[in-house]
């Protein structure tokens, strides 16, 4: 199976501030990576699918990049409702695997 | 609006079974693949099942293989999880999710999630 790593597990950043969460794959998945945001009691929110494209409806300071095993995700400016847990999310063999997430805290 | 309700959860003892379902509205259910996934308490998202439109792909993760069957009635709109000699470590929230078209195997919209408990 893929496995998945994610770094850093953890973050507190202030309003504003650029915030980069980075993903491993154990082998090569192409673009077959997806990011989600989920806050407390909540249901996942998909953010970014097939690495780089940003899901309808969701704000432009997201971003995502990388290919093959190595991808990030980029928060341009930090707000306050992003407060959350982020995943990420490979899809390119048939046995789907989820990174362990990432908590991103506001200073 | 594009809703998807699950239902089904509640206590099971170690070993038993419990069917899980999940209601769509507000899309053409039979053109979207769909996914079952679960988070044990405070932990993270774990993949369980993917089900293709029409039923002709159906994976599993390696921790419920063998346990578990996913299907789906597309003239009722509905997506199911038989989940079978349960264990205490299936514990978890469940959750069903859309795939999204074209969208390299993401899951666009999921449901509020249905609580599944394996205790003696």
């Amino acid at each position: 199976d893929i496995q998945m790593t994610q770094s850093p597990s953890s973050l507190s950043a202030s309003v504003g501030d650029r915030v980069t969460i980075t993903c491993r794959a154990s082998q090569r998945i192409s673009s077959y990576l997806n990011w989600y945001q989920q806050k407390p009691g909540r249901a996942p929110k998909l953010l970014i699918y097939a690495a780089s494209s940003l899901q309808s409806g969701v704000p432009s300071r997201f971003s995502g990049s990388g290919s093959g095993t190595d991808f990030t995700l980029t928060i341009s400016s930090l707000q306050p409702e992003d407060s959350a847990t982020y995943y990420c999310h490979q899809t390119y063999s048939n046995i789907f695997t989820f990174g362990p997430g990432t908590k991103v805290d506001i200073k | 609006e594009v809703q998807l309700v699950e239902s089904g959860g509640h206590l099971v003892q170690p070993g038993g079974s419990l069917r899980l379902s999940c209601a769509a509205s507000g899309f053409t259910f039979k053109n979207y693949d769909m996914n079952w996934v679960r988070q044990a308490p405070g932990q993270g998202l774990e993949w369980v099942s993917y089900i293709n439109s029409g039923s002709t792909a159906i994976y599993y993760a390696d921790s419920v293989k063998g346990r578990f069957i996913i299907s789906r009635d597309n003239a009722k709109n509905s997506l199911y999880l038989q989940m079978n000699s349960l264990r205490d470590e299936d514990t978890a929230v469940y959750y069903c999710a859309r795939g999204m078209l074209g969208g390299s195997g993401s899951s666009d919209y999921w449901g509020q999630g249905t609580q599944v408990t394996v205790s003696s």
